[in-house]
């Protein structure tokens, strides 16, 4: 079956960095993607990766090894507003998205 | 309209009634997506459509129908709702894969 696994809760503090990891088996890969959710809205657009390697945008990075089956989302400068739910989705060979179950990031001060 | 709009913003119905959870979209994206999203779970994919006039069944389609007569908008129907449908349903839309989903606010139904 396909399965996406990432952690369900993690803690940082604000101003530092904090990595959230996702592993996936799915039939075929057309690219991985990251999402971010705050409580009560949308899903919005964070990276989409589908090469080896990192793709970093401002304060937010995302890495992934297709020969691991293996992606983070790397976090910077943490702010209080970042707090929210990071989901990791892999797009399969019938090109529907898998979603994991999501990470919720909790900032402290 | 900016984006993708869903009505209702929550819904609390008795079980055995009909309900159709709206989505409309102006991006003039070809490709709409149903998905709920439950604790514990990811997003479970329930009909799609890949442009309009064809729809297609995902993951999760048992008790659900969907219509696709234009490109704006994307209704999903209960025909009799059961408890196990109370969730968060998510419309999405997306350009053509593999872009990036755009997602509407969701609405939050609780059968009872």
């Amino acid at each position: 079956g396909q399965n996406i696994d990432q952690p369900t809760e993690m803690t940082a503090t604000e101003g530092a960095i904090v990595q959230i990891n996702c592993t996936y088996q799915t039939s075929g890969f057309n690219g991985l993607f990251w999402y971010q959710q705050h409580a009560g809205e949308a899903h919005t657009f964070l990276s989409y990766n589908v090469l080896d390697g990192l793709e970093e945008k401002g304060r937010f990075s995302s890495f992934l090894s297709r020969s691991k089956g293996y992606s983070y989302l790397l976090l910077k400068e943490l702010q209080m507003k970042d707090s929210a739910s990071y989901l990791c989705a892999v797009m399969d060979s019938n090109y529907q998205l898998i979603w994991g179950a999501g990470t919720k990031l909790i900032i402290k001060p | 309209i900016a984006g993708i709009t869903q009505a209702p913003t929550s819904q609390i119905l008795a079980a055995g009634r009909r309900m159709t959870l709206r989505c409309t979209q102006d991006m003039r994206h070809n490709a709409m997506y149903w998905y709920r999203q439950d604790l514990g779970l990811g997003l479970r994919l329930i009909h799609y459509s890949n442009t309009a006039g064809t729809t297609g069944k995902g993951e999760v389609p048992d008790g659900y129908s969907v219509s696709r007569a234009n490109t704006d908008d994307f209704p999903l129907t209960l025909a009799s709702a059961v408890p196990s449908q109370t969730s968060v349903y998510f419309c999405a839309s997306s350009e053509a894969e593999p872009n990036e989903q755009f997602f509407g606010p969701g609405t939050r139904l609780t059968v009872l």
